[in-house]
Parts: structure tokens; sequence; C-alpha cells
């Protein structure tokens, strides 16, 4: 089936520098990815989305990318804090399986910032 | 404003007990949902409720059931707890399905 997919599980980044967490996805019919940031012991937060029929989309100190054509999504944080410490997943929806649209999660990415 | 509230935040079970886990938002949703996390994967869905009436099978959803009480509400039930259930469970709800999910706290389960 469909899924999604992060390339690293782990990633240490200096407190000031810029983080990229990378994500790759299989579904092509897929047109909304979401990007969510969960804490310790918290539910994940939404960060930020992007439709298919953008390449790029900023929000504060967060900047998403989509390549589609090599299917892959990343999101870039700026001047990365301790506070940006988490696990971060992408998530597309799967649009054109033929099913009710549902957003299918990938296995996470864990952000560590080290001072 | 709450969002998405879930109750209890931790629970302790024997194998084959049963309980209800309760979920309400107050953001006039339409579509609910419940997922699983287990460490080293993403949330899985059990089961949905694109709307009040209706549920519908996630990905995995053997040993639960739901029960869409009104549009606030959206409780999971396991009738009969096994240890491969331990896990954190998240409620989410939306106003658009495939699309931007608020979730809940979660509520962290043992079953021993």
């Amino acid at each position: 089936g469909e899924s999604v997919g992060l390339h690293l599980p782990t990633l240490s980044v200096q407190e000031g520098d810029n983080s990229i967490i990378n994500c790759a996805y299989s579904n092509s019919a897929s047109d909304y990815f979401i990007w969510y940031k969960q804490e310790s012991g918290k539910g994940p937060q939404f960060i930020i989305d992007i439709r298919s029929n953008m390449d790029k989309r900023q929000g504060q100190r967060v900047t998403v990318l989509l390549n589609k054509t090599v299917k892959h999504l990343s999101l870039q944080i700026a001047a990365t804090q301790p506070g940006d410490s988490a696990v971060y997943f992408c998530a597309e929806n799967g649009r054109g399986t033929g099913t009710a649209s549902k957003l299918t999660f990938g296995t996470g990415t864990r952000l560590q910032v080290t001072l | 404003n709450a969002g998405v509230t879930q109750t209890p935040k931790f629970q302790v079970l024997k194998t084959g007990q049963s309980m209800t886990l309760q979920c309400a938002q107050d953001m006039n949703h339409n579509s609910m949902y419940w997922y699983r996390q287990d460490p080293g994967m993403g949330l899985r869905l059990i089961y949905y409720s694109a709307s009040e009436g209706t549920t519908d099978k996630g990905e995995v959803p053997n040993g639960y059931n739901v029960s869409r009480l009104n549009k606030r509400e959206f409780s999971l039930r396991l009738e009969s707890a096994a240890p491969s259930q331990t896990s954190v469970y998240f409620c989410a709800s939306t106003s658009l399905m495939g699309e931007k999910l608020f979730f809940g706290s979660g509520t962290q389960l043992s079953v021993l």
C-alpha cells in the first residue's frame, strides 16, 4: 500500500542553526500534506500544511517545500531553539485511493537541539 | 477554548477487562478519529466517524468498538483488553476530512 516515510529517525542540531527534516511519500494522488510537532507526553500539534498546487509555503520560522517530481517533502526550521526539540511527523491525505480521504502519517523524526 | 478533550489520561487494565475512552470536541467539527501510537511507529487509525451517525473502520480496528454519541463526542471501547493494546491513544477531529486534524492530549493505556 501507499506509505509516508522519513529519511532520518533522529536529527541533532545546534541552537541557532537551521534544521531540515525530510519526508518521502509514495502516493502520487495525494494533494495535501501536513507537518505536526509532538512534544513528550503531548498530542501532535499542527505546524504547517501545503497543497499540491504549491511548491513552498512559509510560516513563522518554518518553511515547507514540496517536490512532486521526486515525491519529497521537507520542513525547514530557522534559528532552531531548545523549544523546537520534539518529534516531527509528516502526513499525506492519500486522495484518490478510492476510500474516504484520511491522513496517513510517517513514523516521525526526533529533533534534538543542543546548546 | 478546550479543543479536543480526552479522558482518562492514564489507565492500567488487566487482560480481559473492558473500558471506554472518552473524547469530546468543542470546535463543531463533523469528523472525528481514534488513533493509536506505538514506539517507532506512526499514528495508526483505529476507527473514524465522518459525520454524526456514521462510523467506519480504519487500519487497525480489531479489538475495538466506537460510538459517535453526538456531534461533540466519540468514544472508543475495548471489550476485552489484551497486552497488544498497550499504547497511547489519541482522539482527533476536523472540519474537512483528509485535512488538518486537531488532536487531544492522549490516553496512555497499559494492559497487564
